[in-house]
């Protein structure tokens, strides 16, 4: 059964560091990686997805990583600003099924 | 902001009532999906679909039922609502174009008494 940990649950940095954020999965026979944010009282915001056969994707100040074999995934965040505060989340998708198996997420502050 | 509704946006209700959330998509998307959120669990599948009438159970799909009668509603219902139906649910969509991500509605809070 997959699992997905994220690590840690919290985080609070000042502004305009830059951070990583981890994501492990203990099957790595994954079909691939999401990233998402997460708003208080909102819904999931999609940022990054990672195809298996992908090492890496970038989106703007974001860079999220994949190393599959060793079943492990981060999301870097250059120059933190205090928008970017929220709770981040991956999920993982196996080939052949729709399920995202989904970690409980780190929760970012990115102190002014 | 993909264009997701789901209704109602927060409900109170009391155990053993009928209960139907709705999904509405405007983008012709082929899949959708109903998960629930909880403190302590996560993000958890129940049920999603493929297509017109064709659906299928997720990872928690005891005590609810789906319906998909129209590519741009997917209705989820929980027959008789007990308390553990208590959480947050969101609707999510995807296309088939490549490999596409999952786009989230903003949920529905439903409180079952």
């Amino acid at each position: 059964k997959q699992e997905v940990t994220q690590i840690p649950a919290a985080l609070s940095v000042p502004e305009g560091e830059n951070l990583v954020l981890n994501c492990s999965f203990t099957d790595s026979a994954i079909y691939n990686l999401q990233w998402f944010r997460q708003d208080p009282g909102k819904g999931l915001t999609s940022l990054l997805l990672i195809q298996s056969s992908q090492r890496e994707q970038t989106s703007g100040r974001l860079n999220a990583s994949l190393d599959k074999s060793s079943g492990r995934s981060t999301l870097y965040i250059a120059a933190s600003q205090p928008g970017d505060s929220a709770t981040y989340l991956c999920a993982v998708r196996r080939g052949g099924s729709e399920k995202l198996v989904f970690g409980k997420g780190t929760k970012l502050t990115v102190n002014p | 902001d993909a264009g997701i509704t789901q209704s109602p946006r927060h409900k109170v209700t009391e155990t053993g009532t009928p209960v139907t959330l709705r999904c509405h998509q405007t983008e012709n998307h082929r899949y959708m999906y109903w998960y629930r959120q909880d403190p302590g669990h996560g993000l958890r599948l129940i049920h999603y679909s493929y297509g017109v009438k064709d659906t299928d159970k997720g990872e928690v799909s005891d005590g609810y039922s789906v319906s998909r009668s129209k590519t741009e509603d997917f209705l989820l219902t929980l027959e008789s609502a007990t308390s553990s139906q208590t959480s947050v649910y969101f609707c999510a969509i995807r296309g088939t174009e490549g490999d596409q991500p999952q786009h989230f509605g903003d949920g529905t809070r439903l409180s079952i008494l």
